[in-house]
């Protein structure tokens, strides 16, 4: 069974330019979740879907990041435009959703480098 | 502030020693402490999960001891190989906020042949 696929493995992009990531979660998963995660650190949930409503996007920066998931699998990050401070590793996680359930199925995430 | 921490950032041992990993937390009101496992370049993977109402829960070769009284949650790898060397972080969740899990920052584990 493939996993969560991400892609660009690398993004290496100017400030206040715009970049894009991509995630296929894993077949069947309901549950998506787009994580950022600094160096040295654990991941910070920014945004979770519930098939295709963003049912927690609290900790989504809203002034420069958009997120879709329009037909309830594959979901789209966006950031425009970006910044020196979101150079960050970008995991999407997908899971049945199923409630108490605390196994997420990770990907490898996109490594963003801002220069 | 609601927080998961670690004690120690680094730990290394020999390949056949047992290995325990320690994380602090500060909330009470969480239901379920998770492991994770990060290898290099990859996202993190899922070890196993205790619920608040337990005290210890084994899995192959990994045991979860939760003291609610001092609130430590610990990992134990029992015959430590060198494919668990890895990053290693717990996790919170809690029923109100199912689905958003609040990691710690990680103990480095490295195992030495």
């Amino acid at each position: 069974e493939a996993g969560v696929v991400q892609s660009p493995r690398y993004k290496i992009i100017e400030k206040k330019q715009p970049v894009a990531f991509w995630c296929n979660p894993i077949s069947g998963h309901n549950t998506l979740y787009w994580y950022r995660q600094n160096l040295g650190q654990g991941p910070e949930l920014l945004i979770r879907y519930e098939n295709e409503e963003a049912v927690d996007d609290s900790q989504l920066p809203k002034d420069r990041f958009s997120a879709e998931r329009l037909k309830g699998v594959d979901s789209t990050l966006k950031i425009q435009p970006a910044e020196l401070g979101d150079s960050a590793v970008y995991l999407c996680a997908s899971s049945l959703g199923d409630r108490g359930k605390n196994e997420q199925f990770f990907g490898p995430g996109t490594r963003l480098t801002v220069l | 502030g609601e927080s998961v921490g670690l004690h120690l950032p680094t730990l290394s041992v020999q390949e056949g020693d047992n290995s325990i990993i320690n994380c602090a937390y500060s909330n009470s009101a969480s239901d379920y402490f998770i492991w994770y496992k990060q290898e290099s370049g990859k996202g993190p993977q899922f070890i196993i999960d205790i619920r608040s109402n337990m005290d210890k829960r084994q899995g192959q070769r990994v045991t979860v001891l939760l003291n609610k009284t001092v609130k430590h949650l610990s990992l134990q790898i029992a015959a430590t190989q060198p494919g668990d060397s890895a990053v290693y972080f717990c996790a919170e969740n809690r029923w109100t906020s199912y689905g958003k899990l609040t990691f710690g920052q990680g103990t480095i584990l490295t195992v030495h042949p």
